[in-house]
């Protein structure tokens, strides 16, 4: 069964800092998820890679499949930025959509 | 742009009455799921729906829960026998295959 950690659980930035969130996982997997939670609850996935590196706009993901690892990073952060960022991947390798969730970082951008 | 509509945003109901809760997926979408999230914990799978059978399912999904497409267009999630713990947000997606998650806003549900 995979283990998702995500670090750091609470961060504070002010305006036009660069952000990365981080996120560790115990099993070889195909395709890991980024996903946004907004203060009112609502979920908007913001990236699904299996390698490599990914952009939108200011956000970029990037994963190493090798390492178990995946970072989300905000150029030019905004207080609209502000929400729970959480990443996601599958339960085993065999079980591309059981997702295991991680408990999420919550990111707060002050003006 | 399409997205997935959930109804309704917020239930509250007594212990031990039915719940059903709706969801409208995206149109091309073939893939279907409703996760949870209890108040200030993980969001957890739950179950995926795919040719109108459960591809997958976890432990939470037991006999008190169900899925059904009872149309076209509806993807519901029933709560047999709702318990206090059941209290959740609950959050239907889809997805074509391969692709990314598509989520509605969620489904608040309050046992009492």
């Amino acid at each position: 069964k995979n283990e998702v950690e995500q670090s750091p659980q609470n961060l504070t930035a002010q305006e036009g800092e660069f952000i990365t969130i981080n996120c560790s996982y115990s099993v070889g997997i195909s395709a890991l998820h980024w996903l946004q939670q907004h203060p009112g609850g609502g979920i908007v996935s913001l990236f699904m890679l299996s390698s490599g590196k990914k952009k939108h706009g200011r956000l970029i993901a990037t994963i190493n499949i090798q390492e178990k690892h995946s970072s989300l990073h905000i150029t030019a952060s905004h207080p609209r930025d502000s929400a729970v960022y959480i990443c996601a991947v599958p339960r085993s390798s065999g079980s591309a959509r059981q997702l295991t969730f991680g408990s999420g970082t919550q990111l707060t951008v002050l003006p | 742009e399409p997205e997935v509509t959930q109804t309704p945003s917020h239930q509250v109901t007594q212990m031990g009455q039915e719940v059903i809760l709706r969801c409208v997926p995206i149109s091309n979408h073939l893939y279907f799921y409703w996760y949870r999230q209890i108040l200030g914990q993980k969001v957890e799978f739950l179950v995926s729906f795919y040719n109108n059978e459960i591809s997958e399912k976890s432990e939470i999904f037991d006999d008190q829960f169900s899925v059904e497409r009872p149309d076209g267009s509806n993807f519901t999630l029933k709560i047999r026998s709702t318990k206090l713990e059941d209290s959740a947000m609950y959050f239907c997606a889809s997805s074509t295959w391969g692709g990314e998650l598509f989520f509605g806003e969620g489904s608040r549900l309050t046992v009492l």
